[in-house]
């Protein structure tokens, strides 16, 4: 069993959709939990990250974690056509990232 | 740097073939991660380095692939005898573990292509 499980999509949405992203990780053991945006050909940039549960917002993103579900997930207000991208849910844990396989949007204008 | 910073950009290499692949990490960042992706999937883990120690190989896939860091910053990638399954693009990271964050800055990869 992979550390880290994401769905696939392909996504497509149109212009000002909400954007849902989802994961779920195997080990109750695991506090660091990330997003990462990926554009094609250029490496992982990190978008959010959240120790333990909860929720954490910046701008149009909120990212939550469930740990009773182990459950991880990235939301996006008011989606633009810029956030055509991978998303990869990511964990930390002593000195490793575990990397889920990642989600491709792609927002209509 | 600014960033992380990788080269070459894209490598093509016949089989049988020995690469070198060269990570010049965010400077005074003391972590060093290496990490492969093959196309349509998320980043897999192969090593770690802490400063020149390399403290993580579990996750190189055979004894054909060899890293280093021998003086704590730039890092080199090797892989002897190259493969078609090598082919993937071969990610950078560096992090500060002082910063009590495990944000981690990649750079935008080596392309790999075994012919």
């Amino acid at each position: 069993q992979k550390e880290v499980e994401q769905d696939p999509g392909p996504l497509s949405v149109p212009e000002g959709a909400i954007v849902s992203l989802n994961c779920t990780y195997s080990n109750s053991a695991f506090q660091y939990f990330m997003w990462y945006r990926q554009y094609s050909r250029k490496g992982p940039e990190l978008l959010m990250y959240t120790y333990s549960s909860g929720n954490k917002e910046d701008g149009r993103f909120t990212a939550q974690v469930d740990k009773s579900s182990k459950y991880i997930s990235l939301f996006i207000r008011d989606s633009q056509p810029s956030d055509s991208a991978t998303y990869l849910c990511a964990i930390y844990n002593f000195n490793k990232f575990y990397f889920g396989s990642g989600t491709k949007l792609n927002v209509k204008p | 740097g600014a960033g992380v910073s990788q080269s070459p950009r894209y490598k093509v290499a016949k089989r049988g073939q020995d690469v070198a692949l060269r990570c010049d990490p965010i400077s005074g960042h003391v972590s060093l991660f290496w990490y492969q992706q093959a196309l349509g999937q998320g980043p897999e883990f192969l090593t770690y380095f802490q400063n020149e120690a390399q403290l993580d190989k579990s996750g190189l896939p055979s004894d054909r692939f060899f890293a280093e860091r021998p003086e704590g910053s730039v890092s080199t990638l090797k892989i002897q005898r190259t493969q078609q399954e090598d082919s993937a693009v071969y990610l950078c990271a560096s992090s500060s573990p002082g910063q009590g964050t495990p944000e981690a800055f990649f750079g935008q990869g080596t392309r790999l292509t075994v012919v």
